[in-house]
């Protein structure tokens, strides 16, 4: 039963361009959602969050938005850079102190 | 503060061997969380503790994995006895507030 699901495994990107990653949940009891970034060899980094109570959280080339009654969130990176580069994995949490469930991933290449 | 430290980074054992993952979180985190990496579920959680006490292990796949958490600084996972589809990379986390930082993870390989 996966509660969070990350369809696109991967994506593939120009730089300079927007990269897109999507993400959907399925338990409404979720009320946080985290972005995480991973590279080879590495643990997973947090990236970005957003709290059920607001739709959009942005953080320099990286914005966050959150439609709760479609329980969907994208993650938008713009410009992107060959850094960037690496897999991005979708997180939710049904309160504090609840677990994290994680999504499978999308590997995002972006070219130059 | 030196993050999360898991240990060993990499592991090859043969089938039916012991194999003891081991993870230092964070000084002051109250949460700690086991995952396993693999392709085709992502980063699937096997088992949480907080304040060293677990509190749900339904992600552990079967009765030869299990969890300790002895004391606020450490943890060990232990696959007994191992097998070739347990071959995966193992991350601990460990939480306090809304985020969770990670370890390097364990690559293990079961031959």
């Amino acid at each position: 039963d996966q509660q969070v699901k990350q369809n696109s495994p991967s994506l593939s990107v120009q730089e300079g361009r927007i990269s897109i990653l999507n993400c959907d949940y399925t338990n409404s009891m979720f009320d946080y959602f985290l972005w995480y970034k991973k590279y080879p060899a590495e643990g997973p980094t947090f990236l970005i969050s957003i709290s059920s109570i607001k739709d959009k959280n942005e953080d320099g080339r990286f914005t966050v938005f959150l439609n709760k009654s479609a329980k969907h969130l994208s993650l938008h990176i713009v410009p992107s850079q060959p850094g960037d580069s690496a897999v991005y994995f979708c997180a939710a949490s049904a309160k504090y102190g609840n677990k994290l469930v994680f999504g499978a991933g999308t590997i995002l290449r972006v070219k130059s | 503060d030196a993050g999360v430290i898991q240990s060993p980074r990499h592991e090859v054992t043969e089938m039916g061997q012991e194999v003891t993952l081991r993870c230092k979180p964070i000084s002051g985190h109250d949460y700690l969380f086991w995952y396993r990496q693999t392709m085709m579920r992502g980063l699937e959680l096997l088992i949480y503790f907080n304040n060293n006490v677990p509190i749900d292990d339904s992600g552990m796949p079967e009765d030869r994995f299990s969890a300790k958490m002895p004391n606020a600084s450490f943890s060990t996972l232990k696959i007994q006895p191992s097998e070739p589809r347990d071959s995966a990379v193992y991350f601990c986390a460990s939480r306090w507030g809304l985020g969770a930082f990670f370890g390097q993870g364990t690559r293990l390989t079961v031959v």
